[in-house]
């Protein structure tokens, strides 16, 4: 089944604590991002990647780091998180940029 | 910058009657992609549609449609005869020519509740 897979799907951690969310997927695809939800903000990309150990940031990248080693994996890392990174995330990918992106379920962090 | 508008934060309708979501956009370019992405209660993101600058034919698919208009830079959404199902929130998004259409930006998403 062609799919994105995000792990954790939910994670309460404290400020300092560095973490990683996961993000894996099937479809052989080129294009791969990070979006962060927020209530009244919508969807805001974090980092996109075009292949591997090609990624460049979005419009809210401040506090992330990113890395494509694998085509198929793409990890959302937090190096010291803070309240303001609670969110819900979302991972997504696409054949190409301009293609429909396919998302992964979702990671809910909490920040204490 | 590329920006999208999603001015409709929240719409109630009871089922069968017809509803707008409306998306408003903003870029310097010729050249861009405009989704929509569908989020019901379960929390995933659904891809709807698709649309590029050069082609502002309608779209219809069953009950939904889409309105391209670039002479008010507006792309819509309209759900004839509504049912309880579509209830979700509804994001509107671009990406442009000038980015090499990596960067998408979504509106702040149209949360639309149906009841029988």
């Amino acid at each position: 089944e062609a799919q994105v897979t995000q792990n954790p799907r939910y994670l309460i951690t404290v400020t300092g604590k560095k973490l990683t969310v996961t993000c894996s997927q099937n479809m052989n695809h080129e294009y791969m991002s990070w979006y962060r939800q927020d209530p009244g903000l919508g969807l805001r990309q974090i980092y996109y990647s075009m292949n591997v150990e090609v990624t460049d940031k979005g419009d809210v990248p401040e506090g992330y780091k990113v890395s494509r080693k694998e085509k198929r994996n793409f990890p959302l890392i937090l190096e010291s998180p803070s309240p303001n990174q609670t969110s819900l995330y979302f991972c997504a990918s696409s054949p190409h940029a301009t293609g429909e992106l396919f998302f992964g379920e979702g990671s809910r962090l909490t920040v204490l | 910058a590329q920006k999208v508008t999603q001015a409709q934060t929240e719409i109630s309708v009871v089922e069968k009657e017809d509803v707008t979501l409306d998306c408003v956009y903003e870029t310097r370019d010729t050249t861009y992609y405009l989704f929509w992405y569908k989020q019901p209660p379960s929390g995933e993101l659904v891809f709807l549609i698709r649309r590029n600058s050069f082609d502002e034919q309608n779209e219809i698919s069953g009950r939904y449609s889409w309105n391209f208009q670039k002479s008010t830079s507006s792309f819509n959404f309209t759900i004839t005869a509504s049912q309880v199902v579509d209830s979700a929130v509804y994001f509107c998004a671009l990406s442009e020519w000038g980015t090499g259409f990596q960067k998408l930006v979504f509106g702040t998403g149209t949360r639309l509740l149906v009841s029988p």
